[in-house]
């Protein structure tokens, strides 16, 4: 079925090592978006991608990158895992235009650091 | 800062009952999202409103862009409906979201 797809749906991890969550969407949408989901917080936005070779900062990027070499994926990397990234991580996207176009949200992972 | 206010955090219901969750927000905005979580689930869009009332199925949503306010309500809810759900509005003139807290809702059988 298209759509958006995470993976891995769970990871563990120890600190200090990369992980890199991967995101794949089938519908061409130009925007991609990683947020991050802990109690107390909410949703938080890590990155944001506009179009290929287009991203920028979202409200709590240290410790992460992304890249989005290709439309349909927008990979997250956490380059040095730390316990406080212990989380549910997010993949979301949208088509271009209207701030009020629906985001598409995958499964999500759920990533702990040990 | 917190643009979007969801309440109440938590809710209980007993099956059959009618239940309202709130949402406001302080920047202007040209649509609203009402998302749902269900339990280790994922992220679902269920409504997206920029004026009046929406209705799917047992979910109604209202906006009044004046006060800045939307609810949702869950009509002779039931055990499944069972979930978090979260309110977000676009940030001005942008295609980021800013996100609710969330509000957790329990029906009991």
């Amino acid at each position: 079925d298209a759509g958006i797809t995470q993976s891995p749906r769970y990871k563990i991890t120890e600190t200090g090592r990369q992980v890199t969550l991967m995101c794949h969407q089938t519908w061409s949408h130009s925007y991609m978006f990683w947020y991050r989901q802990d109690l107390g917080h909410g949703l938080r936005l890590i990155y944001y991608s506009a179009a290929a070779d287009i991203t920028d900062k979202g409200e709590v990027p240290d410790g992460y990158v992304v890249s989005r070499s290709k439309t349909e994926n927008f990979p997250l990397t956490l380059e040095s895992a730390t316990r406080s990234q212990t989380s549910v991580y997010f993949c979301a996207s949208r088509k271009q235009g209207l701030a009020k176009n629906i985001q598409y949200f995958g499964a999500g992972t759920r990533l702990s650091v040990l | 800062k917190n643009e979007v206010e969801q309440s109440p955090q938590n809710l209980t219901a007993q099956e059959g009952e009618f239940i309202t969750i709130n949402c406001s927000y302080s920047v202007g905005i040209s649509a609203l999202h009402w998302l749902q979580q269900h339990p280790g689930g994922g992220i679902v869009s269920l409504f997206m409103l920029s004026s009046g009332k929406k209705k799917h199925g047992r979910l109604i949503a209202t906006i009044n862009i004046q006060e800045k306010h939307s609810s949702l309500h869950i009509t002779a809810s039931h055990p499944r409906d069972s979930a978090v759900y979260i309110c977000a509005v676009p940030l001005s003139n942008d295609y980021k979201l800013s996100f609710g807290a969330g509000t957790t809702v329990t029906v009991r059988a």
